[in-house]
């Protein structure tokens, strides 16, 4: 079975220009989630999708950037204008059903969340 | 804002046991602690996670202590590929809109040498 992926793994763009990433999730899982990690800081949450409606937006930085999930299948991340400060690594997951962790004797392959590799933005 | 509290980095001799320690003294009772890694340039891994019994898989074991403000996470026999940042995740259950998420920390960076 194909793991999370994403495309491109590296990219590099000057201030001011439009870079859109892209996340392919593991077939059937219902949630995706994008993260990433500017230089020298924590993995920060940035959205949550079921499906194709945002659960959870609450992470993204301001409205330079836009997630897309049409069709409930892959997902685009799009920056527009790119900032320096946008430069970092950007992860993608998808999991099951998130909100299983409680239900006794349930174990938790619904619950784990499948990273992809990351997309690396540099901004110059 | 991470929940967890876990030491900067530690060494293991390949061949045994690591043990990596975690504090979440305000856990809630229906949050579950998870461990994940990542190793250098990979996305994060899942490990493991449990609620308050201790759990084992084929990678780990974790350990919850009964008033479930720490835990460990314990690689039975660590090689050199185990060495990689790994985090302790408090995790909100389901319910709300934010219980999918994880926060992530600084995490523990386990160098296993030969």
């Amino acid at each position: 079975e194909a793991g999370v992926t994403q495309f491109p793994s590296h990219s590099v763009i000057e201030k001011g220009q439009t870079v859109t990433l892209r996340c392919d999730p593991i077939s059937g899982h219902d949630n995706l989630y994008w993260y990433r990690r500017v230089m020298g800081k924590e993995i920060k949450f940035l959205l949550h999708f079921v499906k194709e409606s945002k659960q959870d937006e609450s992470g993204m930085p301001n409205n330079r950037f836009l997630a897309e999930r049409t069709g409930g299948t892959y997902s685009t991340l799009k920056v527009q204008p790119a900032e320096l400060e946008d430069s970092g690594v950007y992860f993608c997951a998808s999991s099951q059903e998130p909100g299983l962790a409680n239900v006794p004797g349930q174990k938790s392959s619904y619950n784990e969340q499948f990273f992809g590799p990351g997309t690396r933005l540099t901004v110059l | 804002d991470a929940k967890t509290t876990q030491p900067p980095s530690m060494d293991c001799a390949e061949g045994r046991a690591a043990n990596l320690p975690c504090n979440h003294s305000t856990i809630s009772g229906n949050e579950y602690v998870y461990w994940y890694r990542q190793i250098h340039s990979q996305g994060p891994q899942y490990i493991i996670h449990g609620l308050k019994n201790n759990e084992t898989n084929e990678m780990a074991s974790l350990i919850i202590t009964e008033d479930r403000k720490s835990s460990t996470l314990i690689l039975p026999h660590a090689t050199l590929r185990d060495t990689a940042v790994y985090y302790c995740i408090v995790r909100a259950n389901a319910g709300g809109t934010s219980y999918g998420k994880l926060t992530f920390g600084q995490g523990t960076i386990l160098t296993v040498h030969p």
